[in-house]
């Protein structure tokens, strides 16, 4: 079956990178996505690749994916404390179902 | 250009009543996703659906959910006979139509808050 799992905390400095990480099981996953929520807020899109990439730089961000490992990450440079949130993976197929599959998300902390 | 819009924003309920919570998708988009999540929970696809048709409800609990999205207007998820267990942020997203740009992409709403008494 589907499984995406992350790590469920991560704390870092202000200023330093962060990298978040994201394994899933599904070898057909097509896309792969990094949302950010915000306490009592929506999901916001950040950035996603799909599968026949390895890597996606975006501003900040940079999307790794090992696709053998099936393991994604996302690296935040110069981690601001507006960066504190939490951090789902998701996953989907390119098929007719559309679902999303999200992970249990990474709670990032940014300490000034 | 409005995003994916959703009310209300939170939602109280006692058991046994019905919650309506109502989202309208992004202007351009034909494609609504419904997803539940539970606190310190991710994500949960609940169901899938177009103008005037499901798609996909393989999420949805078989009894007492329901989702519609009709030729005009936004589209509804209902719950009848609410429970606690039912306690929970619902989310809708919306997407381009297949084939068309950014269709990979599925765009949030903030969310409507439900809480059971």
């Amino acid at each position: 079956g589907e499984d995406v799992e992350q790590s469920l905390f991560l704390s870092v400095r202000e200023g330093d990178s962060s990298v978040i990480n994201c394994t899933y099981t599904d070898s057909s996953s097509t896309y792969l996505y990094w949302y950010k929520q915000e306490p009592g807020a929506g999901l916001q899109l950040l950035t996603y690749i799909f599968s026949n990439m390895d890597m996606k730089q975006d501003q900040r961000l940079t999307v790794l994916l090992n696709k053998k490992d099936k393991h994604l990450s996302l690296r935040i440079a110069d981690t601001q404390t507006g960066d504190s949130a939490i951090y789902f993976c998701a996953e989907t197929r390119d098929t007719g179902r559309r679902a999303l599959t999200f992970g249990s998300g990474t709670r990032l902390q940014v300490q000034p | 250009n409005a995003g994916v819009m959703q009310n209300p924003r939170h939602l109280v309920r006692r058991r046994g009543q019905e919650a309506r919570l109502r989202c309208s998708p992004m202007k351009g988009h034909s494609h609504v996703y419904w997803y539940r999540q539970l606190p310190e929970e991710g994500l949960k696809f609940m169901v899938y659906l177009q103008k005037e048709n499901i798609i996909d409800e393989s999420g949805m609990p078989k009894e007492r959910f329901s989702a519609e999205f009709p030729k005009e207007g936004p589209s509804i998820l209902r719950i009848q006979q609410v429970v606690r267990g039912d306690s929970a942020a619902y989310f809708c997203a919306s997407s381009p139509p297949v084939g068309g740009k950014g269709q990979e992409t599925q765009y949030f709403g903030p969310g409507t808050r439900l809480l059971v008494l």
